[in-house]
């Protein structure tokens, strides 16, 4: 069973810093991993879709890499803004169907 | 680009009584969408995964007597809480991808805003 875990729970960083978020996942074999992001009470908005076969990504102030033989992903951030400020989930496609199995979220906070 | 829209967004309703949350696709025709739960401070997890013209498929422990869902056409999907109590009170989230079966898994799930639901 595919388990995905994100490291920190929260963080805290004061406007203008670069900052990397992590994944961890325990099944290597899977189709791709996506980073969402995540407003209170709010649904997902997709920020970066990394295909297995990739290594990264990039959208302007994000990068997004993946390391499967280490069961690894990392969201970078630069120059991180106030509304940078969300959850962020990464999500992992495995198996039939495309389902996907969240990790358990960073919570960002940029402070001024 | 691909829009997802849920409705209602939020819902207070009464130990015992039935809510139906819809999930539509505006611009894309999908398929396959996808019910997930998310309680608080916890990461989402997926209920189930709704088949257009077919019956939808259910993750291990959720009731399907109880999460009805129903998909009956390529832009709408259901899902009905029936005789809901306290412990259903969550935040319901759609999700749906566009294109059919033959679609891509490496093109992005798009997301609704989700649906508040507080049961007394």
């Amino acid at each position: 069973k595919q388990e995905v875990t994100q490291i920190p729970a929260a963080l805290s960083v004061p406007e203008g810093e670069n900052l990397v978020l992590n994944c961890s996942f325990t099944d290597s074999a899977i189709y791709n991993l996506q980073w969402f992001r995540q407003d209170p009470g709010k649904g997902l908005t997709s920020l970066l879709l990394i295909q297995s076969s990739q290594r990264e990504q990039t959208s302007g102030r994000l990068n997004a890499s993946l390391d499967k033989s280490s069961g690894r992903s990392t969201l970078y951030i630069a120059a991180s803004q106030p509304g940078d400020s969300a959850t962020y989930l990464c999500a992992l496609s495995t198996g039939t169907a495309s389902k996907l199995t969240f990790g358990t979220g960073t919570r960002l906070q940029v402070t001024l | 680009g691909a829009v997802v829209s849920q409705h209602p967004s939020w819902v207070i309703c009464k130990s015992g009584t039935s809510v139906k949350i819809e999930c539509r696709s505006l611009d894309f025709q999908a398929t396959t969408m996808f019910w997930y739960r998310q309680f608080p401070k916890q990461s989402l997890m997926l209920m189930a995964t709704s088949n257009e013209g077919s019956k939808a498929t259910y993750e291990q422990g959720v009731e399907k007597d109880k999460f009805l869902i129903n998909h009956a056409s390529l832009t709408l999907s259901t899902l009905t809480v029936t005789s809901a109590h306290p412990e259903d009170s969550s935040f319901y989230i759609c999700s749906a991808r566009p294109g059919g079966p033959e679609s891509s898994y490496n093109s992005p799930l798009h997301f609704g805003n989700g649906t508040r639901l507080t049961v007394t």
